[in-house]
C-alpha cells in the first residue's frame, strides 16, 4: 500500500546538537510531501512542503528537509535544536494526482535534553 | 486571520450517547478534512469534503459516524452511540485545494472526546 512510514517513535537529543527526523514514502510517481509539528495542546502546524523542483527544502523555524528519491526518503533537519522544538513531529504525503487526501505517519516524539 | 476552529474543545460523555462536533474551516477553503488522533497513533483520515463534491467517507470507521457540511463552510461530525473506543482528539483540517492540486492543510487544535 501507498503509505508514509516515520521509522523513529522517539528521538532524544540535547539541546543545541543537531537533529534528523527519518521519513520514508512508498509512492510510485513523485510524492507530494510535508513536515507537520505538533505542540503540546497545539494542533498541527506545517512546517514545510515539497511539491516539485528543488530537492532541499526549506522551512520555518530553521528546518529544512531533503527530498532523495534513490531512498525514498524525506528526512527532515535542523542543525542546532532548542528546547522549544520539543514537539510531536508527522511526515504526510500522497501521490500526484489521486484522492488529495494526505497520509500521515505515526509521528516521532522529539524529547530536547537542556 | 482567523484559522480553523473547533467545538467544544474538550467532550465528555457516556456510552451510549451521541455527539456533535463542529469544525468551522478558514474562509474560502474549499477542502475540509476530518482525523482522528488516539493517544500515541498518527493521523487516521475519516472524511474529505471537497468544494460541491460528494465527500469521501472512505476513512469513517463504521455507520456510526456522519458528517455534514453546510453551505460549503462550517462541518459537524457526529458519532451516534458512542463507544470508548471512540475515545480520542478530532482534528479538522481546511485547504484551499484548487482542483487538480494538493496545498498544505490549516488544522484546528481539536476537540478531545472521552466516553466513559
Amino acid at each position: 500500500a501507498q503509505s508514509v512510514t516515520q521509522p523513529d517513535i522517539h528521538i532524544t537529543v540535547s539541546e543545541g546538537a543537531s537533529l534528523e527526523l527519518r521519513c520514508n514514502y512508498s509512492y510510485g510517481a513523485t510524492p507530494y510531501l510535508f513536515w507537520y509539528v505538533q505542540s503540546p495542546g497545539q494542533g498541527l502546524q506545517l512546517l514545510l512542503k515539497y511539491f516539485s523542483g528543488d530537492t532541499l527544502v526549506q522551512g520555518i523555524k530553521g528546518f529544512e528537509a531533503e527530498f532523495k528519491r534513490s531512498q525514498s526518503s524525506f528526512n527532515l533537519r535542523k542543525p542546532s535544536v532548542h528546547w522549544s522544538d520539543a514537539a510531536e513531529y508527522f511526515c504526510a504525503g500522497g501521490p500526484s494526482g489521486g484522492s488529495y487526501i494526505p497520509t500521515f505517519g505515526r509521528g516521532t516524539s522529539l524529547i530536547v535534553h537542556p | 486571520g482567523a484559522g480553523v476552529s473547533q467545538s467544544p474543545s474538550n467532550k465528555v460523555t457516556e456510552k451510549g450517547k451521541d455527539v456533535e462536533l463542529r469544525c468551522d474551516p478558514i474562509s474560502g477553503h474549499t477542502a475540509l478534512y476530518w482525523y482522528r488522533q488516539s493517544l500515541g497513533q498518527g493521523l487516521e483520515f475519516l472524511i474529505y469534503f471537497q468544494g460541491n463534491s460528494a465527500p469521501d467517507k472512505s476513512g469513517l470507521p463504521s455507520d456510526r459516524f456522519s458528517a455534514e457540511r453546510t453551505g460549503g463552510s462550517v462541518s459537524t461530525l457526529t458519532i451516534q452511540r458512542t463507544q470508548q473506543e471512540d475515545s480520542a482528539v478530532y482534528l479538522c483540517a481546511s485547504s484551499r485545494r484548487l482542483a487538480g492540486a494538493w496545498d498544505e492543510q490549516f488544522f484546528g487544535p481539536g476537540t478531545r472526546l472521552t466516553v466513559l
